[in-house]
């Protein structure tokens, strides 16, 4: 069974850092593209960013919003996908979601393993 | 503002078929992009639900189908049960954007 266990979230001041996990477990993580997903209190979803598996590369892309701000790293050793998120903003508060990726076959990519999130609330 | 375009609420009673519209552009659902589709139960993470625009993942009731025309999309969702009262999300890849994962605002649905 899939199951991704998401952690680090907590309040932090506009400014701050934070990094969050997630731990994977249930699939090969070190063949898996990953992403995390955010959700604003009361809100839609927002896509953050993606890192790709070594063997595709592990290259990483980001939402217009994060970039130069957020960084996804993977450590396949320790089955761990991280988000590294500096020079927080309120506008990032959200309940932030690990999930895998699946390739679409006519273009695109979908969010097929999701875990529970993890709440990251910036605010002085 | 999204990308993609859902009617923020759609309702039925228990045992109609309901759907959910998802409208996009030339440069994501018009572009030939699949359209995948979430349900989020209330306090609950998202589930996918509809994959590949018409695709079950094992597990989903067939009362639960995803069609795509042009530059829309739909799920429908037939014998409505109360337990399919949840937010319902579309999401697709934009070739304009870093475009990854476009999300459409969601759309709850209210079994009456």
């Amino acid at each position: 069974e899939v199951q991704l266990v998401e952690s680090g979230g907590g309040l932090v001041k506009p400014g701050g850092s934070l990094r969050l996990s997630c731990a994977a477990s249930g699939f090969t993580f070190s063949n898996a593209w990953m992403s995390w997903v955010r959700q604003a209190p009361g809100k839609g979803l927002e896509w953050v960013g993606r890192i790709k598996s070594k063997t595709d590369g592990g290259t990483t892309d980001y939402a217009a919003p994060v970039k130069g701000r957020f960084t996804i790293s993977r450590d396949d050793s320790k089955n761990t996908l991280y988000l590294q998120m500096n020079s927080l903003k309120t506008e990032d508060t959200a309940v932030y979601y690990c999930t895998t990726v699946g390739l679409s076959e006519r273009g695109g990519y979908y969010f097929d393993y999701w875990g529970q999130g993890t709440l990251v609330t910036v605010s002085s | 503002q999204s990308v993609l375009t859902q009617p923020p609420s759609v309702s039925g009673a228990p045992g109609q078929r309901v759907t959910i519209s998802c409208t996009g552009s030339s440069s994501n659902i018009g572009a030939g992009y699949d359209v995948h589709w979430y349900q989020q139960l209330p306090g609950t993470a998202p589930k996918l639900l509809i994959y590949g625009n018409s695709n079950r993942p094992s597990g989903v009731p067939d009362r639960f189908s995803g069609s795509k025309s042009g530059t829309s999309a739909s799920l429908a969702i037939t014998g409505l049960q109360a337990e399919d009262e949840a937010d319902y999300y579309c999401q697709s890849y934009d070739s304009s954007l870093s475009g990854w994962g476009v999300f459409g605002g969601g759309t709850k649905l209210t079994v009456l």
